[in-house]
């Protein structure tokens, strides 16, 4: 079983939706969790930090769900420029490796 | 500005050549690593290193090394290229802060392709 699981979508959403992502971690030492954003052929790049009590950033929010060991990403009124991959990132628990799931492809239309 | 690069954005090598893949980092982070990236697979470890001439093996260690004489660069070297590592490869770094890690960033990626 991977550690860190996303569904890989892709997420063909209209300008304006409201999408959400999951995605769960089998650690449950898991200290650190993040959300990357990684544009076709360019490096990830950081989106935001998750935090315990979650977190928002403009139309971005965040949240962790230690019982349920998964974290979500929910993007409001969603651009064009929205479209790309989201990797969720997991360090900690006796590691300081980050691990990634494989992304999760979101697509905005017009 | 945090930095990390890699010293080729594409690269072309033929079969059985000696590859290195340089990467730089100017934030005197402690931790780098290698990862390659191949659609549907996502990222996966190659080799990672937490201080100078420290380096473990990551997930698919197979067909490479790795050097880190100076705690800035990290070196990844395929010692000799197979088509089957065509890939894009991903340099990143991090500090170390207590038990906890902060973001990773990542150079620009080399896009390798073995022919």
């Amino acid at each position: 079983r991977k550690e860190v699981e996303q569904d890989p979508g892709p997420f063909n959403v209209p300008e304006g939706a409201t999408v959400a992502f999951n995605c769960t971690y089998s650690n449950s030492a898991s200290q650190s969790f993040f959300w990357y954003r990684q544009d076709c052929r360019k490096e990830p790049k950081l989106l935001m930090s998750v935090y315990s009590s979650g977190n928002e950033d403009g139309r971005f929010t965040a949240q962790l769900n230690r019982a349920s060991q998964y974290i979500s990403l929910l993007i409001r009124d969603s651009k064009l420029s929205d479209s790309a991959t989201y990797l969720c990132v997991v360090n900690g628990g006796g590691s300081y490796i980050p691990t990634f799931g494989r992304g999760t492809s979101l697509i905005v239309h017009p | 500005d945090v930095k990390v690069t890699q010293s080729s954005r594409y690269l072309v090598k033929r079969t059985g050549e000696k590859v290195f893949l340089e990467c730089v980092q100017d934030m005197d982070h402690e931790n780098m690593f290698w990862y390659r990236q191949d659609p549907g697979l996502g990222l996966r470890l190659i080799y990672f290193s937490y201080d100078v001439k420290m380096k473990e093996k990551g997930d698919i260690p197979e067909g490479y090394s790795v050097s880190r004489e100076k705690k800035e660069r990290f070196s990844l070297i395929l010692e000799s290229a197979s088509t089957n590592q065509t890939s894009m490869y991903l340099c990143a770094s991090s500090p170390l802060t207590g038990v906890l890690n902060t973001e990773a960033f990542f150079g620009q990626g080399t896009r390798l392709t073995v022919v």
